[in-house]
């Protein structure tokens, strides 16, 4: 099946410092790549959708200019979290999918902890 | 809006006992309805979906889901537990085909007991 990989897996950073955390699809060209947050025992919020060569599309109440999101490939998509503080530890998985296909592809996660 | 209610925080079961993990939606249109299955600190994998078709889906692991449109549900279900298949398990709904923001419920942690 389709792999996604994240890299890092975890990743600790000291607060207002920047994390970025990329989002590869190893054996497939993702038209779509979607970021989601995950908290501690609760589900997945979507953050964003973004398309390949063009601006991410952010889901209400997400701050652009903080989750900073880049898909400048077919293959690969960053999330950058700028001034990182304590509340946006968290775990942040990125999935993908191909044009007209139903399914997305899940990446394993990346834990970012903010001190 | 689309919405998923996974009404259960944790379902308990032996091994070797069914297992059913409730999932119901609220969409509009046709759902396309998802079960994943997620182990500590990794991402998701997918179970088996329900596009069409005949409503018992089977899918991954020994799991199959009943969609049922009247009562708007889709349940995860399996025969015979494993004590492997203790996880958190989560349902998920896309609304409109082509629109792929997908809607994931709260999660059911399953355990296991052997």
């Amino acid at each position: 099946g389709a792999v996604v990989s994240q890299h890092p897996s975890r990743v600790i950073c000291k607060s207002g410092t920047s994390v970025k955390i990329e989002c590869r699809s190893l054996d497939f060209q993702a038209t779509t790549m979607f970021w989601y947050r995950q908290f501690p025992k609760k589900s997945l919020m979507l953050m964003a959708t973004s398309n390949e060569g063009s601006k991410a599309t952010y889901e209400q109440g997400v701050e652009k200019d903080k989750f900073l999101i880049n898909h400048a490939s077919l293959t690969l998509s960053t999330l950058t979290v700028t001034s990182a503080h304590p509340e946006d530890s968290s775990f942040y998985i990125c999935s993908a999918r191909v044009a007209g296909d139903d399914e997305q592809f899940f990446g394993p996660g990346t834990r970012l902890t903010v001190l | 809006a689309q919405s998923v209610a996974q009404p259960e925080d944790q379902v308990n079961v032996a091994e070797g006992n069914p297992l059913t993990v409730k999932c119901t939606y609220s969409v509009s249109g046709n759902p396309y309805l998802f079960w994943y299955v997620q182990y500590p600190n990794r991402g998701l994998q997918f179970l088996l979906k329900y596009i069409t078709g005949d409503n018992l889906v089977k899918g991954s692991y020994g799991f199959e889901a009943e969609f049922n449109k009247s009562q708007t549900s889709f349940h995860l279900k399996k025969p015979s537990a494993l004590v492997s298949d203790s996880a958190l398990y989560f349902c998920a709904v896309r609304g409109l085909p082509g629109g792929f923001k997908t809607i994931f419920g709260a999660g059911t942690r399953l355990f296991v007991k052997a």
